[in-house]
Formats: C-alpha cells, structure tokens, sequence
C-alpha cells in the first residue's frame, strides 16, 4: 500500500515570497490533515479536511495560508507572503475516519531567510 | 494551552531494559490516544494506540497504559533495543468538534548499549 506522498522535501525561499506543498493522501482516506511542526515542538494542526470540506482551520493563519483538496483526493497549503517563523516541517496525513490512526508523509522542510 | 504533555524530554535506557515514556493530558473528552515514533527527516510513524474504553492495549514489546482518572499514559517498551532510539510523542483526540489529534512535545529516547 502507497503511503502519503508529499513534495517537496525541502525548499527554501526569502521573506515576502510564496510557496506551495502538495500532499496526495492514502488511497481511500477520507480525513487529511496539514500540521505545522517547529523545531523542537509537537506537531501543531493547520488544517483538517473529510472529503473535500474543511473540518477545523482554527489554527491557520488564513491572511497569509490557505489550502485546498481537489476532489476530496489530493491537497496544496499555500503560505503566501512568508514569514520567517514559518520556518517549520510541514506534514501532511490522512486517516480512514475519525478516531483512527493517521499515517503521515515525510514532511517538507521550508526554510525562510 | 498545552492540552498534552510531555514533560521529559529526554530519556536514556539501558539496552535490554524497559523504556517508559510518560504523557499527560488535561482534556477530560479525550477518548483516543496514540503513540508515534520520529526519526530525523522522516514523518512520525504510528506506534500503537489506545481507547479509553480500555486500559491497556499491547503490541509486541509495545504496551500503552491508560489511567483515565488521573489523565496521564505511558508507554512501555520491552526490552529496549538500538533501534528504538527515536523521538517519541503521544496524542489524543475526542470529543465532539474535536477529532484532530493533539501532540505532546515530544520525548527523545537514547538507547545506551
């Protein structure tokens, strides 16, 4: 079974600038979740989506991301313009239904300078 | 508001010994909770979970104990091995309008031959 499969891996960009990630869950899962990771912290949740309706964005920062997922399949964040403290791990996961595990992808590391 | 924690962040065993790793939560509508492993540039992986209908739940030399009362779990690992050297976070999750999972800071884990 194919895991969640995220990219980039890596980017880095300067301040003011935007970027974009993109995750295309498990096949078959219908919650998908962006979460925010900083160095040396949790994994903070930006963005939970069932199907292609959002579930809870309390967390994100909307005057500067966004996130979309087309068709209730694969998703993008946005972050545009960047700042330097959303310099973190992006992850994104899926999971069958509530209360059930969810399977993460790599991550993409976003350095701003 | 930090409605899980981990309050040691880091722990060195002994090969062959047990690990525990400690979690606390202070959110009484939690009712999943969730152990993920992290190794560096990779996502966590999911470990073994946990219901709160029960209080104990066991996968090989993982075992997740739950003490609803005092809202605190732990994890135990028998015995340690090098390969578990990892950070280790517990999450939860439940309760209406709040089904994403919630991390703890995370316990890094060394495994001292």
């Amino acid at each position: 079974e194919a895991g969640v499969a995220q990219s980039p891996r890596y980017k880095i960009i300067e301040k003011r600038q935007s970027v974009a990630f993109w995750c295309n869950p498990i096949s078959g899962h219908a919650t998908l979740y962006w979460y925010q990771q900083i160095l040396g912290q949790g994994p903070k949740l930006l963005i939970q989506f069932q199907n292609n309706g959002v579930v809870d964005d309390s967390q994100l920062p909307k005057d500067r991301f966004s996130a979309e997922r087309l068709k209730g399949v694969d998703s993008t964040l946005k972050i545009q313009p960047a700042k330097l403290e959303d310099s973190a791990v992006y992850l994104c996961a899926s999971s069958l239904a509530y209360n059930t595990e969810a399977f993460f992808g790599q991550g993409t590391r976003l350095t701003v300078v | 508001d930090q409605q899980v924690k981990q309050n040691s962040p880091s722990l060195s065993v002994q090969e062959g010994r047990i690990s525990i790793l400690n979690c606390d939560y202070t959110n009484s509508m939690f009712d999943y909770f969730l152990w993920y492993k992290k190794y560096p540039a990779e996502g966590p992986t999911f470990l073994i979970s946990i219901s709160s209908i029960k209080d104990k739940n066991e996968d090989g030399r993982f075992t997740v104990f739950l003490n609803k009362s005092a809202k605190h779990l732990s994890l135990h690992i028998v015995p340690s091995q090098p390969g578990d050297f990892a950070v280790y976070f517990c999450a939860a999750s439940g309760g209406f309008g709040n089904e994403k999972l919630t991390f703890g800071t995370g316990t890094r884990l060394t495994i001292i031959p």
